[in-house]
């Protein structure tokens, strides 16, 4: 069974700050991994899809690396903004399309 | 561009009562899941669709029943809710191959008193 562990489960920093978000899983049979951001009382946002083949994807100050074989992936945010407050979420992809989950690191950037 | 909405957004019922909480998508998309998101456990999934009339049981499906007549709807059915489906649901979607991102509804919160 897939599992999906993300660290920090929280994580505190000044604004402009660069910082680091890491996800792993235990199988490497994936298709491909997302990262998703949620607000509070919200649903789910898309951030980043990265592929099974792919190494990394980008996106505005986001950055998203893939190493399959060790079954980690991090989350890059550049110059980080209080509007980037929010739970960021890592998904992997299973072969009947369906997402498995970690549990979240909640981000707060402080002005 | 509606996308993918979800009905009701909040919801209050009794014990032993049936629910059912719809989920329509505008895309054509042939994949289709219910999730549910609870404290302590994340986002878990309870069923999904490949296409019309062709669904599967996801983790927790106990206790729920699914249908898909039509590709654009996929609601959910709490047969006698308990105190334990307490939760947010998500309905999400995404078209066939593996390299399509899931789009989710704005999740509906349903509270079993």
């Amino acid at each position: 069974k897939q599992e999906v562990t993300q660290i920090p489960a929280a994580l505190s920093v000044p604004e402009g700050e660069n910082l680091v978000l890491n996800c792993s899983f235990t199988d490497s049979a994936i298709y491909n991994l997302q990262w998703f951001r949620q607000d509070p009382g919200k649903g789910l946002t898309s951030l980043l899809l990265i592929q099974s083949s792919q190494r990394e994807q980008t996106s505005g100050r986001l950055n998203a690396s893939l190493d399959k074989s060790s079954g980690r992936s991090t989350l890059y945010i550049a110059a980080s903004q209080p509007g980037d407050s929010a739970t960021y979420l890592c998904a992997v992809m299973g072969s009947a399309r369906q997402l498995t989950f970690g549990s979240g690191t909640q981000l707060t950037v402080l002005p | 561009d509606a996308g993918i909405t979800q009905s009701p957004r909040y919801k209050i019922t009794e014990t032993g009562r049936q629910v059912t909480l719809m989920c329509h998508q505008t895309w054509s998309h042939s994949y289709m899941f219910w999730y549910r998101q609870d404290l302590g456990h994340g986002l878990r999934l309870i069923y999904y669709s490949a296409a019309a009339d062709i669904t599967d049981k996801g983790e927790v499906p106990d206790g729920y029943v699914v249908s898909r007549s039509k590709t654009e709807n996929f609601p959910l059915t709490l047969e006698s809710a308990t105190r334990s489906q307490t939760s947010v649901y998500f309905c999400a979607s995404t078209r066939s191959g593996t390299g399509n991102t899931i789009y989710f509804g704005e999740g509906s919160w349903l509270t079993v008193v």
